[in-house]
């Protein structure tokens, strides 16, 4: 069974410092993970999507790596600005598997 | 472009009643997935539906039921609900690329918060 860890759970820093999120897995064996946002109250805005092939994928502002060997994953937000202030959540896809295994996410407050 | 769209957004319901969430998938897609999310915890599977079949079914009771119907929305049924079913229920749709396993982002919908008194 796919175990997804993010920590820390909650996270406070000022606008403009740099935003650097981690994701655990247990299971090595994936296909592919995803970070997503999660505005409070709402749907899930995908982010970011890593192949298992892949060792970073960027978009804008925000870089995710992925090391299948050490089971981790991080999100880089470069510049943080107070609009960043979201939950964000990193989901593992096995490889012989159709679902996505969730991480409980890591809350992030950018003070202005 | 639209999303996935899920209605209704909100709902109240009582114990041991019925209740059926509905989903639209994203244009182009074909392949539903139902996630429920307790507060301040991740999406947990529900199940998925792909060619109008259950395809994977995660660690939910029969009480959990659903259907793909031939435009690919879906339906997700919920009998004899209890307190511990209230949580926002999400929709998330992919789009199959010919290898058994979607190597494609899900997209998820805004989502339906069901409450049960």
């Amino acid at each position: 069974k796919q175990e997804v860890t993010q920590i820390p759970a909650a996270l406070s820093v000022p606008e403009g410092e740099n935003l650097v999120l981690n994701c655990s897995f247990t299971d090595s064996a994936i296909y592919n993970l995803q970070w997503f946002r999660q505005d409070p109250g709402k749907g899930l805005t995908s982010l970011l999507l890593i192949q298992s092939s892949q060792r970073e994928q960027t978009s804008g502002r925000l870089n995710a790596s992925l090391d299948k060997s050490s089971g981790r994953s991080t999100l880089y937000i470069a510049a943080s600005q107070p609009g960043d202030s979201a939950t964000y959540l990193c989901a593992a896809n096995l490889s012989n598997d159709y679902k996505l295994s969730f991480g409980a996410g890591t809350t992030v407050t950018v003070r202005a | 472009d639209a999303g996935v769209t899920q209605s209704p957004t909100h709902l109240i319901k009582t114990r041991g009643q019925q209740v059926t969430l509905r989903c639209s998938p994203k244009s182009g897609h074909d392949t539903v997935s139902w996630y429920q999310q307790a507060l301040g915890q991740g999406p947990q599977f529900i199940f998925q539906y792909y060619e109008e079949e259950e395809r994977q079914r995660g660690n939910f009771p029969d009480r959990f039921s659903g259907h793909q119907f031939p435009n690919y929305s879906s339906e997700l049924n919920v009998n004899a609900l209890l307190l511990g079913d209230s949580a926002l229920y999400l929709c998330a749709s992919s789009r199959r690329t010919g290898g058994r396993y979607s190597n494609q982002p899900q997209h998820f919908g805004d989502g339906t918060r069901l409450s049960i008194l």
